[in-house]
């Protein structure tokens, strides 16, 4: 599976976008990018995921590079409950692959 | 739905002791996992099963052993605790079909001293 790069902490006020990036610039063309999250105390959340194209739910919207070699992970209206633990996973979605944890990006939103 | 549920919360054990997680998810899910999570660290796979029946290694499984009798129970037992496996230790659960789409557990905090 390729490595992704995420910055350790981000700060972003309540209220406003929540840009979260990640750079997997070694992925290949049947490698997924997934994200989940990690409010304190509690188990990881799925949030989302894409192959190429840019992908959105009701959490929230995923943007990758033409080249995909990065994405960015956007909460449009971050509040207080937002503030969390966010990792960007880089697999296969075939066959028996399994989930491999980073460290993440941990996201703090400012009242 | 009650989703994926943990037991105990909380566990103190002594150094040797062994002792059984339990796991269960009333989402009809055929792959279970366990993981766990040190601090500064992302979590890590122990054990896996994608039906009943049928279990896997993980990336950390040694000091553990699973099994999966029914569809809904995954219990993880811890077979002579050491101060290594202090840890929390999160089950999740998914479809088959959408392994990467995992549901989890509240988690259980295990000190061994």
């Amino acid at each position: 599976d390729a490595k992704t790069t995420q910055p350790p902490s981000m700060d972003c006020a309540e209220g406003r976008a929540a840009n979260l990036p990640c750079n997997h610039s070694t992925i290949s063309g049947n490698e997924y990018v997934y994200w989940y999250r990690q409010i304190h105390s509690q188990g990881p959340q799925y949030i989302i995921h894409g192959l190429k194209n840019n992908e959105t739910n009701e959490m929230a919207s995923l943007i990758i590079t033409e080249d995909r070699k990065s994405s960015t992970l956007i909460l449009p209206h971050a509040t207080l409950r937002d503030t969390a633990v966010y990792y960007c996973i880089v697999i296969s979605n075939f066959g028996n692959e399994k989930l491999t944890f980073g460290t993440g990006t941990r996201l703090t939103i400012i009242p | 739905n009650a989703g994926v549920t943990q037991t105990p919360k909380f566990q103190v054990l002594k150094t040797g002791q062994s002792m059984t997680l339990q796991c269960a998810q009333d989402m009809n899910h055929e792959y279970m996992s366990w993981y766990r999570q040190d601090p500064g660290m992302g979590l890590r796979l122990i054990h896996y099963s994608v039906g009943a029946g049928i279990t896997d290694q993980g990336e950390v499984p040694n000091g553990y052993n699973v099994s999966r009798s029914t569809t809904e129970d995954f219990p993880l037992r811890l077979l002579s605790a050491a101060p290594s496996q202090t840890s929390v230790y999160f089950c999740a659960s998914s479809y088959y079909g959408r392994v990467l789409e995992q549901y989890f557990g509240p988690g259980t905090r295990l000190t061994v001293t």
